[in-house]
């Protein structure tokens, strides 16, 4: 089955942009990936859908801010103009006919 | 709008059951496949269940295979989850979420095992 492996933190200033990456393990680099965001508190929220073309669609109220994009067996979610509450962590995740896979997420600090 | 409200969470004994439930509204849930997601205290999301928009197809982790039994009932627009044989490790806010062109998530119900 799939493994996903992400950074456990990233950290970035106001208004600037960041780029988190998830990595598909071997053997399952076309798979597609979901992006979900958790506010501190919070439930989780789905960002997107990123597909390894690069192509991807966006949940309702997404801000355009945030954008994915790929590269082989890395999928990227891209975050710019960050804002304060964008400090959350990041989740990315995979599936197939059985089986569903988080990753271990990525604690976002907007400095 | 879409809303997926968890219920049924609580204090409940090692070795004993808890019925989750999930109602949804504001999308067609008879075209989406639904998910159980789990987070421990201070952990990340882990998948618990799946079960296929028509009901017919069910997929389980290997943490709970044997102890937990995912259903739905489209007419009522509602998922659930039986869990039995409940353990310490079970201890986690329960998620119910919709899967489908896009995701949608509940905001979870507390289940805390223990004695």
């Amino acid at each position: 089955q799939p493994v996903l492996t992400q950074s456990s933190s990233a950290s970035a200033s106001l208004g600037s942009s960041v780029k988190l990456t998830c990595t598909l393990s071997s053997g399952h680099s076309s798979y597609i990936i979901a992006w979900h965001q958790q506010q501190p508190g919070k439930a989780p929220r789905y960002l997107m859908k990123l597909e390894s073309s690069g192509s991807y669609n966006k949940g309702s109220g997404v801000p355009d801010r945030f954008s994915g994009s790929g590269s082989g067996a890395d999928r990227y979610l891209t975050i710019s103009n960050l804002q304060s509450e964008d400090e959350a962590d990041y989740y990315c995740e995979t599936w197939n006919g059985n089986t569903q896979v988080f990753g271990g997420g990525t604690k976002l600090t907007v400095l | 709008q879409v809303q997926l409200v968890e219920s049924g969470g609580g204090l409940v004994k090692p070795g004993g059951s808890l019925r989750l439930s999930c109602a949804a509204s504001g999308f067609t849930f008879s075209d989406y496949y639904m998910s159980w997601i789990r987070q421990a205290p201070g952990k990340g999301l882990e998948w618990v269940s799946y079960i296929s928009s028509s009901g017919s197809t069910t997929h389980y982790a290997d943490s709970v295979k044997g102890r937990f039994t995912i259903s739905r009932d489209n007419a009522k627009k509602s998922l659930y989850l039986q869990m039995n044989s409940l353990r310490a490790e079970d201890t986690a806010v329960y998620y119910c979420a919709g899967r489908g062109d896009f995701d949608y998530w509940g905001q979870g119900t507390l289940v805390s095992v223990s004695s």
